[in-house]
C-alpha cells in the first residue's frame, strides 16, 4: 500500500515571499500521479497543481511550481509572492494507474499561514 | 458548470443514533467517491462507486456504515449506529472516468458532530 508523509504540520509565510511545502510518498510502481490540494476554513478541496509520475518535467501553474525528485520519494511545492488567500492546509495526494478506480492516498497537511 | 453538492452542512447527533449524508456528483461524472476526514488528518477514501457500482469499500465499517448509489447518480452514506469516534467532515467527491481526465471535483463536505 502506498503512504504519504508530511513532516511540516504548520508553516509560516510572510506576504510576498515564497514557501515550500514537503511531501515524500512511498510505493513500489513506477507510474503514478501526483497532487497538491489547497482546503481552505470552507473545507472545499481545491486541486492546485499535478504531476505525472512519467514526465521528468516539474509541472507549474502560475506562482505554484512543485520539484519531483522520483527517485527520492520527493513531491515538494513551491509557493512564490505568497498572498493571504494562500493561507489554507495543503494536502499531498498519491494516485495510482493501476487500480480499478482513482482513489488518492492522502498525506496529513500542513497548515500554511501567511504573514500581512 | 454546477459542481458537487452535499447535504446537510453540520448534523450534531448523539452516539447510537442514526444519520444519512447526501451527494449529488457532476453532472456525468460516473465515479463518486465518498471521503472521512478525521480532525487534522487527510481524508480517507470509505467507498467508491463506478455508475451504480462498487469499485472498492475496502475501508468502510460495514457494521455501521452504508452507501448507495442508485441509478447512478445521487448516493446517500449513512451511519446506524453512530460512535464518538465518527465525528469527523464526510467529503463526497466525483470524476469522469474514461476520458484521461482523472481530476476529481470534491464537495464542501458534511461536518458530522457525535455526542
Amino acid at each position: 500500500a502506498q503512504t504519504v508523509t508530511q513532516s511540516q504540520p504548520e508553516m509560516s509565510v510572510q506576504e510576498a515571499e515564497t514557501v515550500t511545502l514537503s511531501c515524500t510518498y512511498d510505493t513500489s510502481e513506477s507510474d503514478y500521479y501526483l497532487f497538491w490540494y489547497k482546503q481552505p476554513p470552507s473545507r472545499q478541496m481545491i486541486l492546485v497543481i499535478r504531476q505525472e509520475a512519467y514526465k521528468q518535467q516539474n509541472a507549474t501553474e502560475n506562482r505554484f511550481s512543485v520539484n519531483f525528485q522520483k527517485a527520492a520519494k520527493s513531491f515538494s511545492l513551491k509557493i512564490s509572492d505568497s498572498q493571504l488567500g494562500d493561507a489554507a492546509m495543503y494536502f499531498c495526494a498519491y494516485r495510482s494507474t493501476n487500480n480499478a478506480g482513482n482513489m488518492l492516498t492522502f498525506g496529513g497537511g500542513t497548515r500554511l499561514m501567511v504573514k500581512p | 458548470e454546477a459542481g458537487v453538492a452535499q447535504s446537510p452542512r453540520y448534523k450534531i447527533i448523539e452516539k447510537r443514533q442514526s444519520v444519512a449524508f447526501w451527494c449529488n456528483p457532476i453532472s456525468g461524472h460516473a465515479t463518486l467517491y465518498w471521503y472521512q476526514q478525521i480532525l487534522g488528518q487527510g481524508p480517507k477514501l470509505l467507498i467508491q462507486f463506478q455508475n451504480n457500482g462498487v469499485v472498492d469499500d475496502s475501508q468502510l465499517p460495514k457494521d455501521r456504515f452504508s452507501a448507495e448509489r442508485l441509478k447512478g447518480v445521487d448516493s446517500t452514506l449513512k451511519i446506524q449506529p453512530a460512535k464518538l469516534e465518527d465525528s469527523a467532515v464526510y467529503l463526497c467527491a466525483s470524476s469522469l472516468v474514461g476520458t484521461g481526465t482523472y481530476e476529481q471535483y470534491f464537495g464542501p463536505g458534511t461536518r458530522l458532530t457525535v455526542t
